[in-house]
C-alpha cells in the first residue's frame, strides 16, 4: 500500500511572502499521479495542482508551483505571493497510473496572515 | 469542479437511524467514488461504482454501509444504525474515466453527517 505523509501539520506564512509545503510517499511503482488539493473554510476538496511521475517537468499552475524529487519520493507545494484566500488545509494525494483510488496524506493547516 | 453535487450539505441523525446521501456526478462523468473524512484526517477511499455496478468497495466498512449508483438517478451512500463514530465528513467524486484525463477526479462539496 501507499503511505503519504505530510510531517508540518501546521504552517504560517505571512501575505505576499512564499512558503513551502512538504510531503513524502513511499511507493514501488514506477508511474503513477502526485496531487496537491486545498480544503478551504468551506470544506470543499478543490485540485490544486497535478503531477505525472513520468513527466520530469515540476507542474506550475499560476502562484503554484511543485518540486518534484522521484528519487526522493517528495512532492512539496511551493505557494508565492501567498494570499489571505491561501488559507485552507492542504493535502497531498498518490494515486497508482492503473488505480482510481486517491491515498491522501493528514494534511497541512496553512494559515496566510496580513 | 462545482459540478459534483452532493445533498444534503448537514445531516443530523439518532444513534440507530439510517443516513443517505446522495450524489449526481458531473456531467459527462460515469464514474463515482466516495470518501470519508474524520476529524482532523485526511480523506480515505470507501467505494467506486460505475454505472449499476460496485467496481471496488475495500474501503467501506463490511456492516451496516452500503452504496449504490443506479442507470438513472444520482449514487447513493446508505448507513444504516448509524453509531457516533460515523460521524464524519463524507465526499462524492467523479472522473469521465479510469484513463481519462490523466485520472484526475473532481470532488462535491461533502455532506456532513452528525450522530447525536
Amino acid at each position: 500500500a501507499q503511505t503519504v505523509t505530510q510531517s508540518q501539520p501546521e504552517m504560517s506564512v505571512q501575505e505576499a511572502e512564499t512558503v513551502t509545503l512538504s510531503c513524502t510517499y513511499d511507493t514501488s511503482e514506477n508511474n503513477y499521479y502526485l496531487f496537491w488539493y486545498k480544503q478551504p473554510p468551506s470544506r470543499q476538496m478543490i485540485l490544486v495542482i497535478r503531477q505525472e511521475a513520468y513527466k520530469q517537468q515540476n507542474a506550475t499552475e499560476n502562484r503554484f508551483s511543485v518540486n518534484f524529487q522521484k528519487a526522493a519520493k517528495s512532492f512539496s507545494l511551493k505557494i508565492s505571493d501567498s494570499q489571505l484566500g491561501d488559507t485552507a488545509m492542504y493535502f497531498c494525494a498518490f494515486m497508482r497510473n492503473s488505480g482510481y483510488a486517491l491515498n491522501f496524506g493528514k494534511g497541512t493547516s496553512l494559515l496566510v496572515t496580513p | 469542479n462545482a459540478g459534483v453535487m452532493q445533498n444534503p450539505r448537514h445531516l443530523v441523525r439518532r444513534r440507530g437511524q439510517e443516513a443517505r446521501l446522495r450524489c449526481s456526478p458531473m456531467k459527462g462523468h460515469s464514474h463515482v467514488y466516495w470518501y470519508r473524512q474524520l476529524p482532523e484526517e485526511g480523506l480515505k477511499f470507501m467505494v467506486y461504482l460505475q454505472k449499476e455496478n460496485i467496481i471496488d468497495e475495500s474501503g467501506m466498512p463490511k456492516e451496516r454501509f452500503s452504496a449504490e449508483f443506479p442507470k438513472e438517478g444520482p449514487s447513493i451512500l446508505r448507513i444504516q444504525q448509524v453509531v457516533r463514530g460515523d460521524s464524519a465528513a463524507y465526499f462524492c467524486a467523479s472522473s469521465p474515466g479510469v484513463k481519462v484525463a490523466g485520472n484526475t477526479i473532481y470532488f462535491g462539496e461533502g455532506s456532513w453527517l452528525t450522530v447525536v
